[in-house]
């Protein structure tokens, strides 16, 4: 069965730093793209981030360029996002999910999601 | 960036009635368009991927249209398990964005 278990978030003051991780299992993870997602307080869902299976690949979205970065450990099976120069608009609800081997990259499986939140 | 549009933000329904959301994209996605549904405080669940494929375990009531630039979600008959909030997302490019959702409440 696919597991995406995440841990880390938290409370963090503005300019702070956090990790956050997604432990996968129940498939070979090395061999999957992964998303990350974030969903603002009320608001929609927003892409994040994704890294290719060999780690070489990664892209982010411009509202975090530079100040976030994504990794992977896939001797560990997981995925990290380190959080840097973190700004209140950055609380939310993270979430990792699984991108599906096909054309349109769909997302099927998702973490339970990790609530940052940035505040003095 | 690619822009996606979804119309109505929200709307009130009954058990039975039959619902359409549109998105609308401000370039074309081909059929690279995917569907997601999210009740609250839970992550969100895949409905339909390539524009019209269901996802494994979704009712048939459920259908998926488009191509290119707009594209719908119709649910034939809703169900009471069906209010939720829908979002459709682009996985032609980076950033793969999603649209802002539409809202399904109870009338």
């Amino acid at each position: 069965e696919v597991e995406l278990v995440q841990s880390g978030g938290g409370l963090v003051r503005p300019g702070g730093s956090l990790r956050l991780s997604c432990e996968a299992s129940g498939f070979n993870f090395s061999s999957y793209e992964m998303n990350w997602v974030r969903q603002a307080p009320a608001k929609g869902l927003e892409w994040i981030s994704y890294i290719s299976g060999s780690g070489k690949t990664i892209s982010y979205a411009d509202s975090v360029k530079g100040r976030f970065t994504v990794s992977r450990d896939n001797a560990k099976n997981s995925l990290y996002l380190h959080m840097n120069s973190l700004k209140a608009e950055d609380t939310a609800v993270y979430y990792c999910a699984r991108v599906e081997k096909s054309p349109s990259l769909e997302l099927r499986y998702w973490g339970q999601g990790s609530l940052v939140t940035v505040s003095s | 960036d690619i822009q996606l549009t979804q119309s109505p933000s929200s709307l009130s329904a009954s058990v039975g009635d039959r619902v359409t959301i549109t998105c609308r994209a401000s370039q074309s996605v081909s059929n690279y368009l995917n569907w997601y549904q999210q009740k609250p405080g839970k992550a969100p669940s895949l409905l339909i991927y390539s524009t019209a494929t269901l996802q494994s375990g979704v009712p048939s009531r459920f259908r998926g249209s488009g191509f290119g630039t707009e594209f719908t979600l119709t649910i034939s008959s809703l169900q009471p398990e069906d209010f939720a909030t829908y979002y459709c997302q682009q996985s032609y490019t980076a950033p793969r964005t999603f649209g802002q959702g539409t809202k399904v409440e109870i009338k």
